[in-house]
Order: structure tokens, then sequence, then C-alpha cells
């Protein structure tokens, strides 16, 4: 079955580190941009960052600008989330998701058809 | 950012009832539109891209409508398997903002 596989989750204090990792063992990371969303407890979705097939491409939301960084090896077939300097807000879910490409009417559209199952990350001391 | 402003936060309707969810973007986005169901403890799935294009393997009781800054999530006839939160999300610009969420229960 075609999947999304997160780790890296944990505990960690304010200022803290952490690094997340997103596995495809089923597809060929390569060819798509990769996303990372969260989910704080009880809240609704944000998206994260996002980044390039070839990793020539980042995008990041403003709150977490500067102590993220998203990163791809694709002989590894992996996306990773390096997460700095970590604050309460941040504890959430954090799920790795891929963009896909649809083609309707010769334009092409973008959604993020595959999920992971979401890996844990609270801040807290 | 763009604001994607969802209504109503939460509904509860009955099996065979006819269910509608809106979203409106602050601002133009042409149908850049997707939306997700997202069932507790559990992944968003994909139901609908570009505004009113099924993803492959969602029921056809599934209807997206809508350009420039409104549009409408349709369920015909809501289905036990329904339950869960509906998200809209514009991927008209960074950075991707979804909608706060729509509940929708089973009575």
């Amino acid at each position: 079955e075609v999947q999304l596989v997160e780790s890296g989750g944990g505990l960690v204090p304010p200022g803290g580190s952490l690094r997340l990792s997103c596995a495809a063992p089923g597809f060929t990371l390569s060819n798509f941009w990769m996303i990372w969303i969260r989910q704080a407890p009880g809240k609704g979705l944000q998206w994260v960052a996002n980044i390039k097939q070839d990793g020539s491409e980042k995008y990041y939301v403003d709150s977490v600008k500067g102590r993220f960084t998203i990163s791809r090896d694709n002989a590894k077939n992996s996306m990773y989330l390096q997460m700095n300097s970590l604050r309460a807000e941040d504890t959430a879910v954090y799920y790795c998701a891929r963009d896909r490409d649809f083609y309707e009417n010769k334009i092409s559209y973008d959604a993020f058809d595959m999920w992971g199952q979401g890996t844990r990350v609270t801040v807290s001391s | 950012a763009i604001q994607m402003t969802q209504s109503p936060s939460s509904l509860s309707a009955s099996v065979g009832d006819r269910v509608t969810i809106t979203c409106r973007a602050s601002q133009g986005i042409r149908n850049d539109l997707g939306w997700y169901q997202q069932k507790p403890g559990k992944a968003p799935k994909l139901l609908i891209y570009a505004a009113s294009y099924l993803h492959s393997g969602v029921p056809s009781r599934f209807s997206g409508s809508g350009s420039g800054t409104d549009f409408t999530l349709t369920i015909s006839s809501l289905q036990p398997e329904d339950f869960g939160t509906y998200y809209c999300l514009q991927d008209y610009n960074y950075p991707r903002t979804f909608g706060q969420g729509t509940k929708v229960e089973i009575k």
C-alpha cells in the first residue's frame, strides 16, 4: 500500500530541538512537492512548510520562519523537518503529505492526496 | 495571508439529509481550493480538488462548487460514515491556509 510514515516526534523542553522524518516506502518521493502540516490539540489544520522536488524552493508559514527548516534526501526517499527554538505553541501532531498534480482540461491543479499517520510533538518543561 | 472562513462551525444532520458547507476566502483564489475530511484520530483525506473535481475513490454524493471567493461542499445524501470534520484549503498562494473546520455529526 502506498503510504507515508512519519517519525521523530516526542517530548522536548521549550527552546529545544527535534528532527522529524517522513519516509515514502511505496512511491518515488522525488517526483513530488512535499508538505508538513500540523494540528494542535483540539484545533484545526495548519500548513507549515513545503519543498520542491529538487529542494530548490521552500516556503514556510510566518510563525516558524527562522526556526524550522524543511529538507529532503531523494536518495533516501525521505523528507525532514528540523525544528529549533521550540515553543509551547508548536505542540501538535505533525503530518507529512504529498502534493500531487492533477490535470483537468490541460490545466494543472495540486492537492494533498496522501498523508502520513502523524507524529506527536509536545513542547513542555 | 489569505483567510479562509467556513460556516457553519458544526452541524448535526440525519442520514439522508442534504448537507452544505461553505468556505469564503478573504480575496479571490480562482478555483484553487480543496476540501478534506478528517475523522477523529486520523489523518485528513482529500475529497475535492480545484473546487469541483472529485478525487478518485470518493463517493459521488460529495460535490464541490464555487470560484473566486465563495465555495461550497455538498453531501447530497448524508451517510453514517460521513461524520468528521471538513476543511477547505486554498492553494492559490503562500502560505497555504485552511478554514477552521466544520464538524459534522449524525443525529
